[in-house]
């Protein structure tokens, strides 16, 4: 059965510290995609990077990285140097290709909050 | 268009009241979710369209539940003699067909069931 833990409910961190945000995955495919979104306090899922299951490359975008390793079934996340505007909750979602269902299963979250 | 709109953004109703919400996806995306979210948790899948067919639906998803789509564009979600349970954000999403693309969501309608 698929599945997301994201087991760290809340960190909080002084502005300009790293943080990284741990998501571990189930899936018994082969093939599937894992998302990061940001839910800041307005409520609107934001969209923050897709990965498929054979692209294995970590991946760097501004202050944001992402470390994808399929031996430990994890996509983590680490912002470094954070700021106050990153304070949000975020979610590690997978979508599995041969069930040729299209849902996300989302983890419970991560409550970051960047104090100043 | 700049983005998934949901109306209403809030509604408070007495249990055994029907509700209906909507969503106006983005313009050109073809599949349209729904989710439900409640405190402290993360977004559960209830359903979702292609166009105007509706391809999947969760066991979450109760009788009382009946979501539509028609014409593939705008779709409701309607809930039925609503009870204390069904208080939660209602978020819909939306995004191209072709592989696995990422989903836009709008920012939900909180519902209050008193």
């Amino acid at each position: 059965a698929q599945k997301v833990t994201q087991a760290q409910t809340e960190i909080s961190v002084v502005e300009k510290e790293d943080v990284t945000l741990d998501c571990v995955y189930e899936t018994r495919d082969t093939t599937y995609y894992l998302f990061w979104y940001k839910q800041p306090p307005s409520g609107e899922l934001v969209f923050l990077i897709r990965r498929n299951s054979f692209d294995e490359q970590n991946e760097i975008s501004g202050r944001y990285s992402w470390n994808f390793q399929k031996s430990t079934s994890s996509f983590n996340f680490t912002i470094t140097a954070s700021q106050v505007v990153d304070s949000a909750v975020y979610f590690c979602a997978l979508t599995e290709v041969t069930s040729g269902t299209y849902k996300y299963i989302f983890g419970t979250g991560t409550r970051l909050k960047v104090l100043a | 268009d700049t983005g998934v709109s949901q109306d209403p953004r809030h509604k408070i109703t007495k249990r055994g009241q029907n509700v209906t919400f909507r969503c106006d996806p983005i313009s050109e995306h073809n599949r349209l979710y729904w989710y439900r979210q409640t405190l402290g948790q993360g977004p559960e899948f209830l359903t979702y369209f292609q166009n105007e067919a509706q391809l999947e639906k969760s066991r979450l998803l109760s009788d009382r539940f009946s979501a539509e789509r028609p014409k593939g564009s705008f779709s409701t979600l309607e809930i039925q003699r609503t009870e204390q349970g069904d208080s939660a954000m209602y978020l819909c999403a939306s995004s191209l067909v072709g592989g696995f693309a990422e989903a836009f969501f709008g920012q939900g309608t909180r519902l209050t069931v008193v």
